[in-house]
């Protein structure tokens, strides 16, 4: 199994472009979750999933878009990214027993111009 | 959710135990106290959860006061490569969510 994986690891974006981070797991989990992690601080919930074709808010949603169309997947989304949005992306994924272990993904490392 | 006190950074010498605390004092009763850690700037890592009763696996032990007001994760025996980040987290949501605090840096010193 390759876990959680993320695409890219790394960007490099202008103000006011948009672009799409995928997660994507192999687990066949049902639950899944974007964080963004600033310099020297814990992770920040910004969008889950508890299932294909569902999506909630988190602590930090503004900004950005999720969809979970493939159970496999889950996308996160910038519109028109802004400079406050530069940082580590990481996604994870639970098995459908909501009190267990997150698998985490790699991470990928966003810069805004 | 509950909210989790933890020391900014703790130092530990290899091969000794690394007790960390973490106080969670207005955790409530069906709320489960999770440990995750982060090393240098991977994705966080499962290390452990429990609700009353103190837990044990092969990465560490959790120890939970019988009021469950705090919490003590052990590394038994630590090495250079358990320096990380280790965060304490309650939580008790039906969606798994987790609310990450800055957690306690700890380095294992040769």
């Amino acid at each position: 199994n390759a876990g959680v994986t993320q695409t890219p690891k790394f960007r490099v974006l202008k103000t006011g472009q948009s672009m799409t981070l995928l997660c994507a797991q192999d687990m066949n989990h049902e639950y899944m979750y974007w964080y963004r992690q600033d310099p020297g601080m814990g992770l920040r919930l910004i969008h889950y999933s508890v299932g294909e074709g569902t999506t909630a808010k988190g602590e930090v949603p503004d900004g950005y878009n999720v969809s979970r169309l493939k159970k496999q997947n889950f996308l996160l989304g910038l519109e028109s990214a802004a400079p406050s949005q530069t940082s580590v992306y990481f996604c994870a994924s639970l098995r459908n027993n909501a009190n267990n272990e997150q698998f985490f993904g790699p991470g990928t490392r966003l810069t805004v111009l | 959710d509950a909210k989790t006190t933890q020391p900014p950074s703790m130092d530990c010498a290899e091969g000794r135990a690394a007790n960390l605390p973490c106080n969670h004092s207005t955790i409530s009763g069906n709320e489960y106290v999770y440990w995750y850690r982060q090393i240098h700037s991977q994705g966080p890592q499962y290390i452990i959860h429990g609700l009353k009763n103190n837990e044990t696996n092969e990465m560490a032990s959790l120890i939970i006061t019988e009021d469950r007001k705090s919490s003590t994760l052990i590394l038994p025996h630590a090495t250079l490569r358990d320096t990380a980040v280790y965060y304490c987290i309650v939580s008790t949501s039906n969606t798994g969510k987790l609310i990450f605090g800055q957690g306690t840096t700890l380095q294992v010193k040769p």
